[in-house]
């Protein structure tokens, strides 16, 4: 079975500071692995992805990821971050395309 | 271009109405998508067109009615739906229809319902 868990419902940084959203997955098989971000009212943008190739993934807007398996983890990491990063982030873990799993979501507030 | 659409943006409608949520893909995608997604929460799975045939239906109640005209186009029909359905409705689309893990989903901006 798969499955996602994103350890912080809530993150909150400085302007300018890192960020680090945590994400771990359990799955049986060689997953795939994205991250969404989801601004307030809007849709679901990908910002990187992970299947199988390079472990560091760079992504849309500075962020970048870094898929460990011995630690089952998939983390969501930038240097320096914006007003404009506050928003819901996803992580998602997938098999086969039609059974995506969703984390709960981290809500990332960035205070100026 | 990535880009799905949804039409409307904003939906309020009342118990016994009868209404449509749209969606539209000119990417070439041969999956399509609906999810439901309160507030607060990630979006939950909904229906899975594959090819133009309804392939995964979530157990969905049947006052949701998924349609897919063409390979570009997807419907949701509503009836009769209660206040609890109020949400945002996400349409999604993917390239290759089979299992893979590796497609990728591009997200509509999806539709607010309102059930009053």
């Amino acid at each position: 079975a798969q499955s996602v868990t994103q350890l912080d419902s809530h993150v909150s940084v400085s302007e300018g500071t890192p960020v680090l959203l945590r994400c771990n997955y359990s799955s049986s098989y060689s997953p795939s692995l994205f991250w969404y971000v989801q601004h307030p009212n809007k849709g679901l943008q990908l910002l990187l992805k992970y299947t199988s190739a390079a472990t560091l993934v760079k992504g849309i807007n500075g962020f970048e990821a870094e898929f460990k398996k011995s630690e089952t983890s998939f983390h969501l990491t930038k240097p320096s971050a914006h007003m404009s990063d506050a928003a819901e982030y996803f992580c998602v873990v997938t098999y086969n395309n039609n059974d995506m799993r969703f984390g709960a979501g981290t809500r990332l507030t960035v205070k100026p | 271009d990535t880009e799905v659409t949804q039409t409307p943006k904003h939906l309020v409608m009342g118990m016994t109405n009868k209404k449509s949520l749209k969606c539209e893909q000119h990417m070439g995608h041969r999956a399509m998508y609906w999810y439901k997604q309160k507030a607060k929460k990630p979006p939950e799975l909904m229906f899975v067109y594959s090819y133009e045939k309804l392939s995964i239906n979530e157990s969905v109640p049947s006052r949701f009615s998924p349609e897919c005209p063409n390979s570009s186009l997807l419907n949701l029909h509503l009836h009769a739906l209660q206040p609890e359905d109020s949400a945002l409705y996400l349409c999604a689309s993917s390239q290759l229809a089979s299992g893979s893990s590796t497609d990728t989903q591009y997200f509509g901006p999806g539709t607010r319902l309102t059930v009053l």
